[in-house]
């Protein structure tokens, strides 16, 4: 059973660029979880999805940043118009049901470079 | 706010030694605690998760402790080895929420 597939692992963004980040929940899990963690800070919540739904996003910057969580294929976070701020590793947790009784499982992350 | 603060925030010790690393939360409506490794550059390995309704977890040379009433957690890592080296984090959830808030991690070096 593979584990949370995340990809790119390294990414490198002009300021102004777009970035997309891709999250591949383990097998069975419905539920994805996006964290960041900013260089010597910890790693803060952004969004939790379920398929095709956004249950919670109260961690996500108000403006440039989307995700999504489609039928089909992997979670995406998408960052527009990226900054030198956004700068960090980004990871995608996933557990089967929402419940804090389940272990979230991390993906080995993808840790952008605004340049 | 709900704050979780590890110290130290980093340890350097010789390989052999047992250890103790901290943690401590504001939130006492606590629902779960994970301790996670991370490696440098790597992603997170979870390593004990303590429910509410438990006081410590054990795997292998690793025993995590958890004290609801005073809002702390302990990591207990037994006969250290140079491959225990990487930064230790402890991240909990509170009562009805799937959200984790992380501490800042304890950076851990074994010295052989």
């Amino acid at each position: 059973n593979a584990g949370v597939m995340q990809n790119p692992r390294h990414l490198v963004r002009r300021r102004g660029q777009e970035a997309r980040l891709r999250c591949s929940p383990m097998k069975g899990h419905s539920h994805v979880y996006w964290y960041r963690q900013l260089p010597e800070e910890g790693l803060k919540f952004m969004v939790y999805l379920q398929k095709e739904n956004i249950i919670d996003e109260s961690g996500m910057p108000k403006e440039r940043f989307s995700a999504e969580f489609p039928k089909e294929g992997p979670s995406i976070l998408r960052i527009q118009q990226v900054v030198r701020g956004d700068s960090a590793a980004y990871f995608c947790a996933s557990s089967p049901t929402w419940e804090g009784l389940y272990e979230q499982y991390f993906g080995p992350g993808t840790r952008l470079t605004v340049t | 706010k709900q704050e979780v603060t590890q110290i130290p925030a980093a340890l350097s010790v010789p390989e052999g030694e047992n250890l103790v690393l901290n943690c401590s939360f504001t939130d006492s409506a606590i629902y779960n605690l994970q301790w996670f490794r991370q490696d440098p550059g790597k992603g997170l390995t979870s390593l004990l998760l303590i429910q509410s309704s438990q006081r410590e977890q054990t795997s292998g040379r690793l025993n995590a402790s958890l004290d609801k009433s005073s809002g702390r957690s302990t990591l207990y890592i037994a006969a250290s080895q140079p491959g225990d080296s990487a930064t230790y984090l402890c991240a909990y959830s509170g009562a009805g929420s799937y959200q984790l808030t992380f501490g800042k991690g304890t950076k851990l070096s074994v010295i052989p």
